[in-house]
C-alpha cells in the first residue's frame, strides 16, 4: 500500500498522559499536513510541515501540542498532558509540493484518539 | 476570513442523480476539492476543480463552479448505495498550505 501510513489507528489515553500519532507520507511526498475532526464537524488545520521545517502551524493549540517531520522517519503530532477535549480523529495527509495542480493533498485513514 | 459552508443531509433513491452544494468566502481561492469519507475511514479524493474553469467531468462525477457567485457543486449520476457517505468540500487557502473544509454533507441513498 503505497497510502498515507498512519498509526496507530485507535489511541486510548487517561488524562495527563502523553499521546502521540505517527504519520508516513506517500512514497515521493515531501509535504505533510495534519488535521483534527471533532465529531460532527469538518476537518480543522492544525500544521503543515516539509522535511525538518515547520512552514505552517497556524492552527496548533499553541500548548501542549508538537509537530515534527524528521530527515529520516515519520512525521510526529505530540500532545502532552492529554484532557478530555483532545478526543478526536487526527488526520494526516500529504503532497509532493504544497498545493496546485496535481498537488492535491492525500489522507491517510486517520488516528481516534480517546481520553479517559 | 476562509469559510466553507454545505447543507449536512441529502437523501436519494438508488439510480437519481445527487447535487451537492458547496458555498465558499475566499474569492481568490485558485483550487477547490472534493472530499468522500466513509465509517471509520480517511478522506479520498474524489475530484478537484482550478478556479479558472467552469465545470469539470470525471465519469459519474460532475463538479460545476459558479466564480461569481462562489458556489460550488458535485452532482453524482446514477447514485448507489455505495455511494453513501459524507462528501466534503475544501478550499485550499491563500497561502497554498492548507485546506479549508466545510462540515460535511450526509449522503443517504436507499434502494
Amino acid at each position: 500500500n503505497a497510502g498515507v501510513m498512519q498509526n496507530p489507528r485507535h489511541l486510548v489515553r487517561r488524562r495527563g498522559q502523553e499521546a502521540r500519532l505517527r504519520c508516513s507520507p506517500m512514497k515521493g511526498h515531501s509535504h505533510v499536513y495534519w488535521y483534527r475532526q471533532l465529531p460532527e464537524e469538518g476537518l480543522k488545520f492544525m500544521v503543515y510541515l516539509q522535511k525538518e521545517n515547520i512552514i505552517d502551524e497556524s492552527g496548533m493549540p499553541k500548548e501542549r501540542f508538537s509537530a515534527e517531520f524528521p530527515k529520516e522517519g515519520p512525521s510526529i503530532l505530540r500532545i502532552q498532558q492529554v484532557v478530555r477535549g483532545d478526543s478526536a480523529a487526527y488526520f494526516c495527509a500529504s503532497s509532493p509540493e504544497a498545493g496546485g495542480e496535481n498537488r492535491p493533498q492525500h489522507f491517510g485513514d486517520g488516528t481516534r484518539l480517546s481520553i479517559l | 476570513g476562509e469559510d466553507v459552508e454545505q447543507s449536512l443531509f441529502l437523501s436519494v433513491r438508488e439510480g437519481d442523480s445527487s447535487v451537492i452544494n458547496c458555498t465558499y468566502t475566499d474569492s481568490s481561492s485558485t483550487y477547490l476539492y472534493w472530499y468522500k469519507q466513509e465509517p471509520g475511514a480517511g478522506l479520498q479524493l474524489l475530484t478537484y476543480i482550478f478556479s479558472n474553469m467552469d465545470m469539470k467531468q470525471d465519469q459519474r462525477l460532475t463538479v460545476l463552479l459558479n466564480k461569481k457567485d462562489k458556489h460550488l457543486s458535485l452532482r453524482i449520476a446514477d447514485t448507489q448505495t455505495g455511494d453513501s457517505a459524507i462528501y466534503f468540500c475544501a478550499e485550499l487557502n491563500q497561502a497554498g498550505t492548507a485546506l479549508i473544509f466545510g462540515k460535511g454533507t450526509t449522503l443517504s441513498v436507499s434502494s
